[in-house]
């Protein structure tokens, strides 16, 4: 089956800095990547995905790009605020194979300091 | 709306003690999964439902059975307890013709001592 590792574990940056999380998968056959953010004691919330007929995509501060031929695909966080402190997860399914069933990466924590 | 619920919000139980934990969603989502959360392990997938009618078993199916009741329900059960599965569970849900995405209720924190 699918096997996602993220790294970092843990990341800490100043405000306004750009922070940047890894991702690796083994399925050459998935096709969908989102990233999901969780404050604590909060559930999981979508904040980005990406489909895999696209290389790049960007949402104000936050983008993610995928590069298939390595399999690793990356969330990029410019411009840092205390109120992205949270644990972000990245995942990827083979969706039309296993009825949306994600594979999740053991999250990163990112803690912003003012 | 008020999208994916769950039922309790904390338990403590007793090894060997069961309980059902509860799952609903007003969304007319036709996919719905059950996963569990530990710290340093992200979110794994326990059992899913790809449609009403019918159930899979995910990452971490042992220990566990579900029923999807209803389009609406998909409920977890704990026929007898055990420390290791102590975790925060996580209720979520998808429109199999629309987007990919899935909405999560916000979690039962269980305690099996």
């Amino acid at each position: 089956g699918e096997n996602v590792e993220q790294h970092p574990s843990t990341l800490s940056v100043q405000e306004g800095d750009s922070a940047v999380i890894k991702c690796t998968y083994s399925d050459s056959a998935s096709n969908y990547f989102p990233w999901y953010k969780q404050e604590l004691g909060k559930r999981p919330q979508l904040i980005i995905d990406i489909r895999s007929n696209v290389g790049e995509k960007k949402d104000q501060r936050i983008a993610v790009t995928l590069n298939k031929t390595a399999k690793h695909f990356s969330l990029h966080i410019t411009e840092t605020q205390p109120e992205d402190s949270a644990v972000y997860f990245c995942a990827a399914s083979t969706d039309r194979r296993s009825w949306g069933k994600l594979q999740f990466g053991a999250g990163t924590q990112v803690v912003v300091t003012p | 709306n008020a999208g994916v619920t769950q039922t309790p919000k904390f338990q403590v139980l007793k090894t060997g003690q069961s309980m059902t934990l509860q799952c609903a969603q007003d969304m007319n989502h036709n996919s719905m999964y059950w996963y569990r959360q530990d710290p340093g392990m992200g979110l794994r997938l326990i059992y899913y439902s790809a449609s009403e009618g019918t159930t899979d078993k995910g990452e971490v199916p042992n220990g566990y059975n579900v029923s999807r009741l209803n389009k609406r329900e998909f409920s977890l059960r704990l026929e007898s307890a055990a420390p290791s599965q102590t975790s925060v569970y996580f209720c979520a849900s998808k429109d199999r013709k629309q987007t990919y995405e899935q909405y999560f209720g916000p979690g039962t924190r269980l305690t099996v001592t």
